[in-house]
């Protein structure tokens, strides 16, 4: 079974600064992926970035990262220069096997002007 | 370009009743699975299927009813309603169910209230 750990209910920030959202995984696969999805408040899921597993390099998506540790089980994500419609829900996900996704709890992020 | 359709996008019912929350695609994917979302729970998957014909049960499966009868729908049944299940309800469809890279695309989200 997969489960995805996000530490941190709420994030605040300041327009333009970066910020980082936590996410630690388990997963006994050996092949999976890694997501993230923002929610805003319309409650829409939208994708943001995918990680494997076996890729080498962290995955970048205009202004979002994933800061991907493979030892440490963390797929965390990066926003950099923050916007005001960046304010949303996020979560973290896994999948392995059949694309079940596994979700975390989520982090609420606000973005202040 | 319609990706996920999910009917109706809010929906009252009373406790005991049924009904059928659908999902349709447009993107010839093979796997679709149900969600639902509750505060502070993040998504939970009901149930999913990995191609017509075949349908399995995620993590929180009782109380609902799923079939797929052909690639495109995939509908999810509450046989008799609780108050438990007032939950927002996402389908979802990837295109491969055996790779690691398959984004999920999402429909827009069932708000189910049961009263």
């Amino acid at each position: 079974a997969q489960k995805i750990t996000q530490t941190q209910p709420g994030m605040f920030v300041q327009e333009k600064e970066a910020v980082t959202l936590d996410c630690t995984y388990d997963t006994s696969d050996p092949s999976y992926g890694l997501f993230w999805y923002k929610q805003p408040s319309s409650g829409e899921m939208i994708f943001l970035i995918y990680q494997g597993s076996y890729d080498q390099q962290n995955a970048t998506e205009g202004r979002y990262s994933l800061n991907f540790q493979k030892a440490r089980k963390s797929a965390n994500l990066v926003i950099s220069a923050s916007q005001l419609g960046d304010s949303a829900m996020y979560f973290c996900a896994t999948n392995s096997g059949y694309s079940t996704l596994t979700f975390g709890k989520g982090t609420m992020l606000l973005v202040s002007p | 370009n319609a990706g996920v359709t999910q009917t109706p996008k809010f929906q009252v019912l009373k406790t005991g009743q049924s009904m059928t929350l659908q999902c349709a695609q447009d993107m010839n994917h093979e796997y679709m699975s149900w969600y639902r979302q509750d505060p502070g729970m993040g998504l939970r998957l009901i149930h999913y299927s990995v191609g017509a014909g075949i349908t399995d049960q995620g993590e929180v499966p009782n109380g609902y009813n799923v079939s797929r009868s052909t690639t495109e729908d995939f509908p999810l049944r509450l046989l008799s309603a609780a108050p438990s299940q007032t939950s927002v309800y996402f389908c979802a469809s990837s295109r491969s169910s055996t790779l690691p890279n398959t984004e999920a695309f999402f429909g827009q989200g069932t708000r189910l209230t049961v009263v």
